[in-house]
């Protein structure tokens, strides 16, 4: 159990729609990651939050935002959704945003899955 | 930029068997690499790092190797039990010490009973 937490596990939108994933990282850690992972694919990078700030970003267009808050939750939200954005979307908590502060592992939840209709 | 490259095809292997995983990549040689395990639906987990300095990094019946010459690691599980069988990736950092990671696509291990 990685104590990282995310909703919902599923869900199912029509292209144009407006999305909102929520994660709470583990305890203790400062650093959410965002990661799409398309079916077969390995995960990509969207974005990284570090103590509610954006910390690097992806190759992903601005229509991918997100948010930290003061516990370290996150959020991300998608707009104008398009059917290339059907994926299984993971959350990553670490301590801190460097390896040389841990071991650099990353702790995922177990992913939302969105499917775009 | 950096590019994985991992085994596309599934591997098949027969239980006890040691399973040998390649991760090769093309760019700079990053500071660390890291492997995870992923099975159906569920998010990756953490299995070793190795960093740039270390040749080889062992833990139970995991080994991983570090090759910067080749720009390739190798990851062995040794007496595979059909529990192991899963998808393993390969990540690197985006660039110097981040824990910002590009993944490779992944190699998917069958271990048969």
């Amino acid at each position: 159990e990685t104590g990282v937490t995310q909703s919902p596990t599923h869900l199912i939108k029509t292209r144009g729609q407006q999305v909102t994933l929520r994660c709470s990282s583990q305890s203790g850690h400062n650093t959410v990651s965002w990661y799409q992972q398309a079916l077969g694919q390995g995960p990509q990078f969207i974005f990284q939050y570090y103590r509610e700030e954006e910390n690097g970003r992806g190759n992903f267009p601005p229509r991918f935002s997100g948010l930290q808050f003061p516990n370290y939750s996150s959020e991300l939200n998608v707009n104008a959704l398009e059917l290339d954005d059907s994926a299984l979307y993971l959350c990553a908590s670490s301590l801190g945003s460097y390896s040389g502060v841990n071991t650099g592992e990353l702790f995922f939840g177990e992913g939302s899955r969105l499917t775009v209709l | 930029s950096q590019k994985i490259e991992q085994n596309s095809e599934a591997l098949n292997i027969q239980e006890g068997k040691t399973a040998t995983l390649t991760c090769n990549y093309t760019n700079y040689s990053p500071a660390y690499l890291q492997w995870y395990r992923q099975d159906p639906g569920r998010g990756p987990v953490f299995l070793l790092l190795i960093r740039e300095n270390e040749k080889e990094k062992r833990k139970e019946r995991l080994k991983v190797t570090f090759d910067t010459t080749l720009k390739q690691s190798l990851f062995h599980i040794t007496a595979s039990q059909p529990a192991d069988s899963a998808t393993y990736l390969c990540a690197l950092p985006y660039g110097g010490a981040t824990n910002k990671l590009i993944f490779g696509t992944g190699t998917l291990l069958a271990v048969q009973p």
